[in-house]
Order: C-alpha cells, then sequence, then structure tokens
C-alpha cells in the first residue's frame, strides 16, 4: 500500500484554468514536501509545509497543509504550459531502519495552448 | 542544475549481468540518497547514506547494494538483473542526516536502465 495517495492520477487542461491536486494519508506528518519532475529530470523542489493548516503561495501556486497534517493540497491558478510535470508529494517515515522520505506517485499534469 | 551528477545517463544490458551507478552529491551535501522510478510503483525509497555509513533502508533488493565512498560519492550495485529492474535510478543529496524534518533533496537527473 502507497502510504502517500495523490489524486487525481492525471490531469489534462487547458491554459488559464484553475486545479487543485490532492496529497492524502493515513499518517501524520511532521512537515511535507511538494516536489514537480519534469520530463528527462529529476524531481525539484517547490515548498515544504511544517505546521497544520499552514498556506504558502509560490506565485501561481498555493499549498495548503490540513490541520491533522495529514493531507495537503496544491492549487494552481491560471495555469500555464510551463506548469506541465509530474507533481510529487514526500514526507518522511520512520522505521526500526531510519528515516526516509516516501513520495507518493504523483499526478501528472499536462497544460495545452 | 541541482549540483548533483549522475552516471550513465543510459544504460543497456542483459538479465542476469551486473552494473554500477554513480552519483556525484552536490557539493556541501553529506547525505545521498538513491531512488527507483518505474511508472506502476512511482518513486521508491532503496537507501540512505550520511557521511560514509548506511542511514536509512528502504525496500532495497539483495541483489541490490550501494555504498558512500570517502569522498562522499556514491554507487549503486545492481546484479542479476531481472526485466522487472529496468527503471530510472535517481540519487538525490541533502545537507544533513535526515530524519522526521527532512532537509530539502536535491535529485540528479537519474540513469535510465533498460534490461533485455
Amino acid at each position: 500500500t502507497q502510504l502517500l495517495e495523490q489524486s487525481p492520477q492525471f490531469l489534462s487542461i487547458q491554459e488559464g484554468e484553475n486545479l487543485t491536486v490532492y496529497c492524502n494519508s493515513s499518517s501524520v506528518f511532521s512537515s511535507l514536501q511538494w516536489y514537480r519532475q519534469e520530463p528527462g529530470e529529476g524531481p525539484v523542489l517547490l515548498v515544504t509545509v511544517v505546521t497544520g493548516g499552514e498556506v504558502k503561495k509560490l506565485k501561481r501556486l498555493t499549498f495548503q497543509f490540513g490541520d491533522a497534517r495529514k493531507d495537503s493540497s496544491l492549487h494552481i491558478t491560471a495555469a500555464q504550459p510551463g506548469d506541465t510535470g509530474l507533481y510529487l508529494c514526500a514526507g518522511a517515515r520512520g522505521s526500526n531502519s531510519g528515516y526516509a522520505l516516501n513520495f507518493g506517485k504523483g499526478t501528472s499534469l499536462l497544460v495545452t495552448p | 542544475d541541482s549540483g548533483v551528477t549522475q552516471t550513465p545517463k543510459h544504460l543497456i544490458t542483459a538479465t542476469g549481468q551486473r552494473v554500477t551507478l554513480r552519483c556525484s552529491p552536490r557539493s556541501g551535501d553529506l547525505s545521498v540518497y538513491w531512488y527507483q522510478q518505474s511508472l506502476d510503483q512511482g518513486l521508491q525509497f532503496l537507501i540512505q547514506y550520511y557521511n560514509g555509513e548506511e542511514r536509512a533502508k528502504g525496500n532495497i533488493l539483495e541483489r541490490f547494494s550501494a555504498q558512500q565512498f570517502p569522498d562522499l560519492h556514491s554507487e549503486l550495485n545492481l546484479s542479476s538483473l531481472e526485466l522487472g529492474d529496468s527503471a530510472l535510478y535517481f540519487c538525490a543529496s541533502s545537507v544533513d542526516r535526515g530524519g522526521i524534518y527532512n532537509s530539502p533533496l536535491h535529485f540528479g537527473n537519474g540513469t535510465r536502465l533498460t534490461v533485455t
């Protein structure tokens, strides 16, 4: 089972539309990170959210961390073709073998002109 | 440019073979992480090293092993390769040892492994 569930899996929209993608878990996280991955490249960090209920804005991107720190959302306003990519959420999870940053499977976003 | 260098970019090999993937972390970073990315499983954590020592372990197969050298570069060794090992393998680095509050990871551009 996936620790972090992301939805939707795929999203195809036209330039100028708004969208929201979700990252959900049954586990509580001390922090969540959002990354964007473009084809042929590695993921690049967008933001880290730490406090329950926190909202962070990065230009047209708005990130929210749930009050219970189990879920997060990413809202994009007036999407542009340059927003196309795979959006991944990640949270640190401890185990007997140490802490590791676990990723969701991602939301693949395509924005067409 | 993340500052993390992975070689080679592409690797094609046959089943049963052994390959070595190499990673040079960003200057100043002490932690190196290895991830495997496939379409069905997504980005799966394999293993982390911090300053030469194994720090955390994920779902890494026994056929796979890794190490971090004194100059902090790391190698991921994959042996007895199977068709299902075909995937993108990413290396990432971070400045600290990681934990509940993970520092951001800086990813390389990956090695695409194809096993035929």
